[in-house]
């Protein structure tokens, strides 16, 4: 109950298309939901967040779109750009019960964009 | 701002020995967590720390084991390290709050030969 599936596994995208990585959650009590993306020997960073009291939420190319009664989420990259071309992970985390920063993650997308 | 800093960046060691792995997070957090990357497993939570105390821990052997200091740096002890320990290591630093952003670190590679 406390995983968090991702998919797909890979992703190769032509430049300037639309990039789309989908999770899926089984666990209810998550209440914040952030996308990370890491580059080759990098930590992940933060690319963008949502709380279940919110269908969708973009900053700039990057589209957050959340279905709690199908307890899925996905992230949109539009425009996508060769610089794009990293890993990318969903998580969630129960934060306002457990007041805890524990994150669980998806298994991560590798997403290639093509010039 | 200085980031999370993790030291050592790589670490080779032998099957059986133990190994400590230290974490700076950023001034001003005081919640620092611990997670194991590997191709196979993905990201997995080991423990939380914060002000000092175990808030939080992962499905991992009494192996792995943390502390927290006075100025919110951060250490992790693997001891008796077997093949499958290796992996890149990541700490990430936030502040307390619900939805902060957790930031990471660039990791400890560790390999166990």
């Amino acid at each position: 109950q406390q995983q968090v599936k991702q998919s797909p596994q890979s992703l190769i995208v032509q430049k300037g298309g639309i990039s789309i990585i989908n999770c899926a959650y089984e666990n209810t009590a998550f209440d914040y939901f952030p996308w990370y993306q890491q580059f080759p020997g990098k930590g992940p960073a933060l690319l963008i967040a949502i709380r279940p009291d919110v269908s969708e939420k973009k900053e700039g190319r990057f589209t957050i779109s959340f279905n709690k009664s199908a307890k899925q989420f996905s992230l949109h990259i539009m425009d996508s750009q060769p610089g794009d071309s990293a890993t990318y992970f969903c998580a969630a985390k129960q934060a306002l019960s457990s007041n805890t920063g524990k994150l669980i993650f998806g298994q991560g997308t590798t997403l290639q964009v093509k010039p | 701002k200085a980031g999370v800093t993790q030291t050592p960046r790589y670490l080779i060691k032998t099957r059986g020995q133990q190994v400590t792995l230290s974490c700076s997070p950023i001034s001003g957090h005081r919640s620092v967590s611990w997670y194991q990357q590997t191709p196979g497993q993905g990201l997995q939570f080991l423990f939380e720390y914060f002000s000092e105390t175990q808030r939080n821990k992962g499905n991992f052997p009494g192996r792995f084991s943390g502390r927290q200091f006075s100025n919110s740096r951060s250490e992790m002890n693997v001891s008796t390290l077997e093949l499958g320990d290796s992996a890149l290591y990541l700490c990430a630093s936030s502040l307390e709050g619900f939805d902060t952003e957790a930031f990471f670190g660039q990791g400890t590679r560790l390999t166990v030969v």
